[in-house]
């Protein structure tokens, strides 16, 4: 059973364009987070988010925890090359961690 | 220092070899991770450690060893292992066991069982 889902699971846009990646799930989690990961690296912690409704902003990056603190979206604005990677959500309750089920983006120059 | 370092950044094994992962970190946290992970999927979770000691072990074949010396040190020992176990395996630390404020990870090492 995954508990996060992401969706779309793969996703390939010019440079320039903007996207909206989502993480949803049943269950309430204390916090969510963002990782990115590029090929061959380790995932990279982009944001925390712990409060229902919490936006937070980085850069051309903007993420957001719904009020009910199940789901999570992440928009990029104007997409470059250098956001490509694998975008990973994170949720965790109790002692407690669980990582979605990925998004692969691809920015075409 | 938000740095989790890991070694060696690649590994070949043959399936009769024992070798050793290393893992640490220098920024005071009490909690680390091992995770498997396999081209763009989602890491999985094997081992957490928590104040230095075992707290979560997902059903990993006893052919990986995890091992915590101190509370910077992390180590994944490998014995016999199989060729459906080359992949990346990552290293990951927080300040606490409920990683509420997110995890670090280290870059990997990429292991080839042949």
């Amino acid at each position: 059973t995954q508990l996060l889902e992401q969706s779309p699971q793969f996703l390939s846009i010019q440079e320039g364009e903007n996207l909206t990646v989502y993480c949803n799930s049943s269950s309430v989690f204390s916090s969510l987070q963002w990782y990115r990961q590029e090929p061959g690296e380790g995932p990279v912690l982009l944001v925390t988010v712990v409060t229902g409704g919490e936006v937070k902003k980085l850069k051309r990056l903007t993420f957001q925890f719904g009020d009910a603190r199940k789901d999570s979206s992440l928009h990029i604005t104007a997409a470059q090359p250098g956001d490509t990677g694998l975008y990973l959500c994170a949720g965790a309750t109790g002692n407690q961690f669980y990582f979605g089920t990925g998004t692969s983006l691809t920015v075409i120059p | 220092d938000t740095e989790v370092t890991q070694t060696p950044k690649h590994l070949v094994m043959g399936m009769t070899n024992k070798k050793s992962l290393k893992c640490e970190q220098h920024m005071g946290h009490r909690a680390m991770y091992w995770y498997k992970q396999k081209a763009k999927k989602p890491p999985e979770l094997m081992f957490v450690y928590s104040y230095e000691k075992l707290s979560i072990n997902e059903s990993v074949p006893s052919r990986f060893s995890p091992e915590c010396p101190n509370s910077s040190l992390l180590n994944l020992h490998l014995h016999a292992l199989q060729p459906e176990d080359s992949a990346l395996y990552l290293c990951a630390s927080s300040q606490t066991g409920t990683a509420l404020r997110g995890q670090y990870f280290g870059p990997g090492t990429r292991l080839t069982v042949t």
